[in-house]
């Protein structure tokens, strides 16, 4: 069974400052997909990045990226010019490649960015 | 992009009645859509998946005679509390995924149930 550990419970960050969001993920899988989702406190899943595992280059979108260590079961996430907004609770999240497009889910870091 | 709505927002019931939530794909037509479950300050846990014209397959541990699903055409699934108690309010979350090829998944904005 796959599992997804997020170590982190709390962070913060000043604003503008870069932070790092820690995941690993245990599985047999070869092929599969990682996300990073964004759960503001309208609780809306926001997707902010995701990650083919066949890829070995890591994504980007925008000030978010990833780290993403395969050998290593890492997929961490780097918030770029942290700002207000990026306050939120942030899920990790596996998906392996098969018709059930099931996730599991981290337990969630919540992140608080000071001004 | 694709949009997902539930409704209601928010609902408060009383112990021993039934609820029904409504998921529903605005722009997309959703095969599959899931229902998860989120306790305070805790993770999405999933409860069932819903496959449009076949029984919901649900999750261990997750009673489906409590919780019927139901996905009778491409762009709507419900999640049907029945029997209430206030060991049920929680927040629940639908998403679906989009097209028969797909894996893009796309989350609705959730419904708060209270049970008094």
């Amino acid at each position: 069974a796959q599992t997804v550990t997020q170590s982190q419970p709390e962070m913060s960050v000043q604003e503008a400052e870069t932070v790092t969001l820690s995941c690993t993920y245990d599985t047999s899988e070869n092929n599969y997909y990682l996300f990073w989702y964004k759960q503001p406190p309208s609780r809306q899943m926001i997707l902010v990045i995701r990650q083919e595992a066949y890829k070995q280059q890591n994504a980007t979108e925008n000030r978010f990226s990833v780290n993403f260590q395969k050998a290593a079961k890492s997929f961490s996430l780097k918030i770029s010019d942290s700002q207000l907004g990026d306050t939120a609770m942030y899920f990790c999240a596996f998906m392996k490649v098969d018709r059930t497009y099931k996730y599991i889910f981290g337990t969630g870091t919540r992140l608080k960015v000071l001004a | 992009g694709a949009v997902v709505s539930q409704h209601p927002s928010r609902v408060i019931c009383k112990s021993g009645t039934s609820v029904k939530i409504e998921c529903r794909s605005l722009d997309f037509q959703a095969t599959t859509m899931f229902w998860y479950r989120q306790f305070p300050k805790q993770s999405l846990m999933l409860m069932a998946t819903s496959n449009e014209g076949s029984k919901a397959t649900y999750e261990q541990g997750v009673e489906k005679d409590k919780f019927l699903i139901n996905h009778a055409s491409l762009t709507l699934s419900t999640l049907t509390v029945t029997s209430a108690h206030p060991e049920d309010s929680s927040f629940y979350i639908c998403s679906a995924k989009k097209g028969a090829g797909g894996n893009t998944i796309y989350f609705g904005e959730g419904s708060w149930l209270t049970v008094v």
